[in-house]
């Protein structure tokens, strides 16, 4: 049974660089049959997909946060990582992981997500 | 871009059956058949219950149950229980650009 965990820091200050990591435990995440994603809800808010990535390293995100974004992958730690440059207040909220099933673009297997706070 | 529009929320009694619908455009919920729901529970990891549009995973109550038309999608639940109450999220693919698109968010109540 696949199961995903996220981690990192629960308070970055304004500017600063967000950084989590996803453990996936239970599947291998250089499997082909899924994509590696990040989605966010801020606080009174409904959820955003932020961007997913392959085992190959390829990723893609939304545009609305492309250049600030990155996602990689580390094969041989069975995690995926995200990376959210320059951040403000408007960046603090839950982050969750989530496998992405390529077959049928669905979000099957969620983290339990980690709330991020951006404040100095 | 913009997030599908979903109700704040929706409120019923035990045993009876509500209907949440998640609105789009030609270019997302009416141009795919990629829309999926998820039960969130607060504090819990979101949970699965349907997917291209109508399809439900193994393991998931038959009184949940899907569908769509037009730019609408729809997710109804039969039978409601004290334990459905929770955060209702809609998702559809919306292309190479946009990709995915997730709803406002519906909030169940059991009354």
């Amino acid at each position: 049974q696949l199961q995903l965990q996220e981690s990192g820091p629960g308070l970055v200050k304004p500017s600063e660089t967000l950084s989590l990591t996803c453990n996936v435990s239970g599947g291998s995440i250089s499997s082909s049959d899924y994509y590696w994603g990040w989605i966010r809800q801020p606080p009174g808010k409904g959820l955003e997909w932020i961007g997913s990535v392959f085992h190959s390293g390829s990723s893609f995100h939304t545009p609305s946060l492309k250049s600030r974004v990155s996602i990689s992958v580390d094969t041989s730690k069975n995690q995926f990582s995200l990376k959210v440059r320059s951040v403000t207040a408007a960046d603090t909220a839950v982050y969750y992981c989530a496998s992405l099933w390529r077959a049928t673009d669905v979000f099957d297997i969620w983290g339990q997500g980690t709330m991020v706070t951006v404040s100095s | 871009q913009s997030a599908l529009t979903q109700p704040a929320s929706v409120s019923g009694s035990p045993g009876q059956s509500i209907t949440i619908s998640c609105s789009g455009t030609s270019g997302d919920v009416g141009n795919y058949n990629l829309v999926s729901w998820y039960q969130h529970h607060p504090g819990k990891a979101p949970q699965l219950l349907i997917y291209e549009d109508s399809k439900r995973p193994s393991g998931i109550s038959d009184r949940f149950s899907g569908s769509k038309s037009g730019n609408t999608a729809s997710l109804t639940i039969s039978g409601l229980k004290a334990e459905d109450e929770a955060d209702y999220h809609c998702c559809s693919y919306a292309g190479t650009t946009l990709h995915y698109l997730f709803g406002t968010g519906t909030k169940v109540t059991v009354l």
